[in-house]
């Protein structure tokens, strides 16, 4: 059975750099085929793909946001970290981790965290 | 604005069925796989169906998938209470902005 969940600070500072990590079980993201991906939702708004890391440590990001983002993998083969430089108030959003499948769909997802960017 | 196209909202009784559509193009869902969650309020998204038309195990057939040309179709047959929820469609795209694009989403009443 697959489980992720996601941990970080609630309230970041504009400019600050946002540090993520998503713990799971159930599966090793240095397992052939397995992949991590990061989505947000900013309040009352639609789902935004973030980006994907794979066991090969390929990885892809949103294209507006490649600048700023980084996803890698943690200090152990069942966590991902998610980075993101110079956040601003429109990053306020839950952000959640989540198992990728094949054809880019996410089976299993983790209940998000809550992040506020204010000052 | 989504690169999907999904309505804003649909509704129907309990019992009945409802399709939820989503409009997209030959860089996304003409040539990639659709997938479909169900986002209760206050929770984390679910899958509902995953390449076009295909069920993860545990999900109902109640819930279906479809998708033509470029577009795709969530049906939930058998409506319930519980079933009200935002749903999401959502596919690769591979215009040089490439990555998984989401739709709008779908608040779907059960009157």
């Amino acid at each position: 059975q697959i489980t992720l969940k996601e941990s970080g600070p609630t309230v970041v500072k504009p400019t600050q750099t946002l540090t993520l990590t998503c713990s799971f079980s159930g599966f090793s993201v240095l397992t052939i085929g397995e992949g991590v991906g990061w989505v947000r939702q900013p309040p009352g708004k639609a789902l935004e793909w973030l980006g994907f890391i794979f066991w090969d440590d390929d990885k892809r990001y949103r294209p507006f946001l490649k600048n700023r983002l980084a996803i890698t993998k943690g200090t152990s083969r069942h966590q991902v970290v998610l980075t993101m430089t110079n956040v601003e108030p429109a990053d306020t959003a839950t952000y959640f981790c989540a198992h990728r499948r094949t054809g880019d769909a996410f089976d299993v997802w983790g209940p998000g965290t809550l992040v506020t960017v204010s000052s | 604005q989504s690169v999907l196209t999904q309505p804003p909202s649909v509704s129907a009784a309990p019992g009945q069925k409802v399709t939820i559509s989503c409009s997209g193009s030959g860089s996304n869902i003409g040539n990639n796989y659709v997938s479909w969650y169900q986002q209760l309020p206050g929770t984390a998204p679910k899958l509902l169906i995953y390449d076009n038309d295909k069920r993860p195990s545990g999900i109902p057939d109640r819930f279906s998938g479809s998708k033509s040309g470029t577009s795709a179709t969530l049906g939930i047959a058998g409506l319930q209470t519980g079933d009200e929820a935002d749903y999401y469609c959502a596919a690769w795209d591979n215009s040089l902005n490439s990555g998984v694009v989401f739709g709008g989403g779908t608040k779907l009443a059960v009157l």
